[in-house]
């Protein structure tokens, strides 16, 4: 059973266009939200989380919109650059006491073209 | 540097061997993991260690065996592998039982032959 449900599987945009990954979950103890990204040959680097005390939560480019009764969140890419072109995760934990590891979703490759 | 450093980063073997993955973290988390990536790049989490204590530990096989020496030290030791071994592990750490976010080491892609 797949905790956290991730689309799309892969994703091309054009330059300084939006790119939109969504994902939902189904565990409504996960309390923490971050999105990594993963370049080839390279493990996965935190950009940006969020808590369900928000709905959302920008930094620079990258937004996450968070839908707590939908049990649902998103990463918005404003302005996309081909440096964007990686893999990128959402992922969910319980943090704190009785915390749980993070589980990922299956990933959506990112292809910016100029 | 701080980091999460992984060794080796490649590592190819026959069928039945043992073999074993080291990784340091100097970061002063409390908590380290070893991840598996697959082919198709899905990330699941394999071990959990909190302060050399084994907390989680999700259904691998027992020919896996993780090994917490100190806090800043996960080590991942494989015995018989087998093909489907292959894959790419990444050892994490975070402080704090998850707060703040977990900082990845760079993978040691595994080929068994």
């Amino acid at each position: 059973q797949q905790q956290v449900k991730q689309s799309p599987q892969s994703l091309i945009v054009q330059k300084g266009g939006i790119s939109i990954i969504n994902c939902a979950y189904e565990n409504t103890a996960f309390d923490y939200f971050p999105w990594y990204q993963q370049f080839p040959g390279k493990g996965p680097a935190l950009l940006i989380a969020i808590r369900p005390d928000v709905s959302e939560k920008k930094e620079g480019r990258f937004t996450i919109s968070f839908n707590k009764s939908a049990k649902q969140f998103s990463l918005h890419i404003m302005d996309s650059q081909p440096g964007d072109s990686a893999t990128y995760f959402c992922a969910a934990s319980k943090e704190g006491s009785g915390n749980t590891p993070l589980v990922f979703g299956k990933g959506t490759r990112l292809s910016v073209i100029a | 540097d701080t980091a999460v450093s992984q060794t080796p980063k490649y590592l190819v073997t026959q069928m039945g061997n043992d073999k074993s993955i080291k990784c340091e973290q100097n970061l002063g988390h409390d908590t380290m993991y070893w991840y598996k990536q697959d082919s198709k790049k899905f990330l699941k989490i394999m071990f959990s260690y909190n302060n050399k204590e084994l907390i989680i530990n999700e259904t691998v096989p027992n020919r896996f065996s993780p090994k917490s020496p100190d806090k800043a030290h996960l080590n991942l030791h494989i015995n018989s592998l087998e093909l489907g071994d292959s894959a790419v592990y990444f050892c994490a750490s975070t402080r704090q039982r998850g707060l703040y976010g977990y900082t990845f080491g760079s993978g040691t892609r595994l080929t068994v032959v």
